[in-house]
Parts: structure tokens; C-alpha cells; sequence
């Protein structure tokens, strides 16, 4: 049973051009919901927790956000240095994340 | 500050060779460590997880076992290495329950 899925697969974004990754789960009793990014033939690097609906997190070009059901990754003015695959993962015990497939995006000068 | 070592970052072993791949964690005392595999397009999965010196805790039935001789270091193993063990690994470490897990480099691992 897929626990969080993660949209679209692939997003190829013009230098500038803002858009929003989502991610969404079916976890009860979520512990935390975590965003990471991850470079070609490169371990995860995290980038933001979120714990409660209505939460937000921001760091430099990048912005989470958390409902009940969902989160969003919005991108603002992306440069080609964002391109990356963004991993979205779901906490809902003490020591199991349960991670999404990745959206990978590219941004083109 | 924390950081993870993991390695090798490469490996090619034949069918039926055995694996270790080895982790330690520097600037933290007894944290929770995870040995995770990625498959191209899916997700990560957990293998492995401790909470302590010899405390492992094993998530799928598969061809791989996992040690943790010392309180910061965590190995990854087989006997007998098959051709679906090929991937990513990546070993993590967290603070404790519930709390972010941070990720080493990762080890690829071609079996032939």
C-alpha cells in the first residue's frame, strides 16, 4: 500500500519559472513529514521538517507547506543550480520514514 | 558538528562474492542508524534500523544482514551476494525517534 506519493515524476522548468511539487500521504497519526533533496550518485541532503497542518518552511529559493493530507515544495525563480530530485518522506512512528518516488526537476537557463 | 562516512562509494562483486559496506557516525553519541536501499524510480527503502549496540531490527526477508559492533558504527553484509542485491545503499543516522534522519554519500553496488 503506497503510503505517499509524489507529483509529477519529472517537472523541466525555464530559469525564472515558479512552480509547486506535491506530495501526498495516506499515513494516521503522522509524526513529521520530511523534504530532502538529492543529486545524481549523492545520498539525500535534508532541507525541511514540517509537523502540523498550516506549517511553512522556507530556505533561500524553496518554500514547504503542510495540510492534513498533503505538502507542497514551491519554487521560486528557480536557477539551474535547483535541479535536483526533491524526496518528500513521512514519519508515523518512532523510526520508519516511508519515502515517495522523487519528483526530479531540471531547470534550463 | 555531525557527520557520516560511508564506503566504499563504489563496488563490483560477482554473484555469490560476500558484501560489507560500513558506516560510522562522528559527533553524536548512541544514535538510531538505518541502512536504507534506492532503486532507480522508487522510493527508498528501509532495510535495517538500531537503537543501539547490537539491537537490529530488520524490515524486509532478504539476502543481507546488518551488525553494530560499536555505539557509531553500523555494517551491512552478505554471504552471498545475488544479482537483485544491485543498488544504492545509503546508511542514516537520527537523534532519536521521530527526528530527522540524515543520510551518508551512499555506496553503489553493481552485482555481475
Amino acid at each position: 500500500e503506497d503510503q505517499v506519493t509524489q507529483s509529477p515524476e519529472a517537472l523541466r522548468l525555464q530559469e525564472g519559472e515558479s512552480s509547486s511539487l506535491n506530495c501526498s500521504y495516506t499515513v494516521s497519526g503522522l509524526r513529521g513529514l520530511f523534504w530532502y533533496r538529492q543529486d545524481p550518485g549523492k545520498g539525500p541532503e535534508f532541507l525541511f521538517t514540517l509537523y502540523s497542518a498550516g506549517e511553512e518552511k522556507e530556505k533561500e529559493r524553496l518554500k514547504a507547506t503542510l495540510t492534513k493530507k498533503e505538502s507542497f515544495l514551491h519554487i521560486t525563480a528557480p536557477k539551474p543550480e535547483d535541479s535536483a530530485t526533491y524526496l518528500c518522506a513521512v514519519s508515523y512512528n518512532d523510526y520508519k520514514l516511508s519515502f515517495g518516488a522523487g519528483t526530479t526537476v531540471t531547470v534550463r537557463a | 558538528s555531525q557527520t557520516i562516512h560511508q564506503w566504499p562509494a563504489t563496488l563490483v562483486q560477482p554473484v555469490g562474492s560476500p558484501l560489507s559496506l560500513e558506516c560510522t557516525v562522528e559527533g553524536t553519541s548512541n544514535p538510531n542508524l538505518y541502512w536504507y536501499r534506492q532503486a532507480a524510480g522508487r522510493g527508498l527503502q528501509l532495510l535495517f534500523y538500531s537503537v543501539g549496540i547490537g539491537q537490529i531490527s530488520s524490515e524486509v526477508p532478504q539476502n543481507l544482514s546488518a551488525s553494530r559492533p560499536q555505539d557509531r558504527q553500523f555494517i551491512l553484509s552478505s554471504k552471498k551476494l545475488l544479482l537483485s542485491d544491485s543498488g544504492f545503499y545509503l546508511c542514516a543516522w537520527s537523534s532519536g525517534g521521530g527526528n530527522t534522519i540524515y543520510f551518508g554519500e551512499g555506496s553503489w553496488l553493481t552485482v555481475v
